[in-house]
C-alpha cells in the first residue's frame, strides 16, 4: 500500500501569512493526489485535484504543486476561514489513502 | 443541490453487525461512482471501500475486507455498507462521499457522517 506522510503535523500562522504544507507518496503517484480541508465537526472538503487543480469554487489562494513523490499545498494570504486541519490523498491506485493530516492554528 | 445523507449509526456490541445507508439526491446517482470513507475519534481519514457506478466493482480497505460489504440501489438512490463482526477499533464517523468524475477519481461532495460506537 502506499503511504502519504505529512509535514508539519501542526503549523502556527497568522492572517495573511503565506504557508505550505508539504505531502510525500511512499512510491510515485504521478499527479494522483488531492487536497482537502477539514473543519471541526464537518465533512472533508476537495479543495485540489490532480495535484494542482483547483476544485470549483475554491479560492484562488490555494495552490497545489508537485508530482512523483512530493507534493505541496500553498496558502497564498491566510483568511480566518483557513484555519482547519487539511489532508492529502493519494489516489494512483483504487486504494485510496490520506495523510496523516497538517492542523494549522492561529498564531 | 448534491446531498448525501448517512443514517444508520449507533452502538453495538463488539462482535455485532449494524447496515449504514446513504441517501442521495441532486444529481443523477446512477451515473456516479461511490465510496466509503471514515475517521475515528480524534484521528485521520481512512478509506474503506468504493463501489462503480453499476455496482459491478468494488474494493475494500485490507483493515475491512472480509467484514464489510457495500452495495447500492441504484433505483432508490441509496449506498450502503454492511459491516459485520465490528471491533473496536471499527468506532468511527463513517462518511459517504462522490467520486469526482472517473472511477478513482477523488471525492467532491461528502455527507455529514454516521457515529458508529463499537463497545460492551
Amino acid at each position: 500500500d502506499i503511504q502519504m506522510t505529512q509535514s508539519p503535523s501542526t503549523l502556527s500562522a497568522s492572517v495573511g501569512d503565506r504557508v505550505t504544507i508539504t505531502c510525500r507518496a511512499s512510491q510515485s503517484i504521478s499527479s494522483w493526489l488531492a487536497w482537502y480541508q477539514q473543519k471541526p465537526g464537518k465533512a472533508p472538503k476537495l479543495l485540489i485535484y490532480k495535484a494542482s487543480n483547483l476544485e470549483s469554487g475554491v479560492p484562488s489562494r490555494f495552490s497545489g504543486s508537485g508530482s512523483g513523490t512530493e507534493f505541496t499545498l500553498t496558502i497564498s494570504s491566510l483568511q480566518p476561514d483557513d484555519f482547519a486541519t487539511y489532508y492529502c490523498q493519494q489516489y494512483n491506485t483504487y486504494r485510496y489513502s490520506f495523510g496523516q493530516g497538517t492542523k494549522l492554528e492561529i498564531k | 443541490q448534491v446531498q448525501l445523507v448517512e443514517s444508520g449509526g449507533g452502538l453495538v456490541k463488539p462482535g455485532g453487525s449494524l447496515r449504514l445507508s446513504c441517501a442521495a439526491s441532486g444529481f443523477t446517482f446512477t451515473d456516479y461512482h461511490m465510496s466509503w470513507i471514515r475517521q475515528a475519534p480524534g484521528k485521520g481519514l481512512e478509506w474503506v471501500s468504493c463501489i462503480s457506478s453499476r455496482g459491478s466493482a468494488m474494493y475494500y480497505a485490507d483493515s475491512v475486507k472480509g467484514r464489510f460489504a457495500v452495495s447500492r440501489d441504484n433505483a432508490k438512490n441509496s449506498l450502503y455498507l454492511q459491516m459485520n463482526s465490528l471491533r473496536a477499533e471499527d468506532t468511527a464517523v463513517y462518511y459517504c462521499a462522490r467520486v469526482r468524475d472517473i472511477f478513482g477519481d477523488p471525492f467532491d461532495y461528502w455527507g455529514q457522517g454516521t457515529l458508529v460506537t463499537v463497545s460492551s
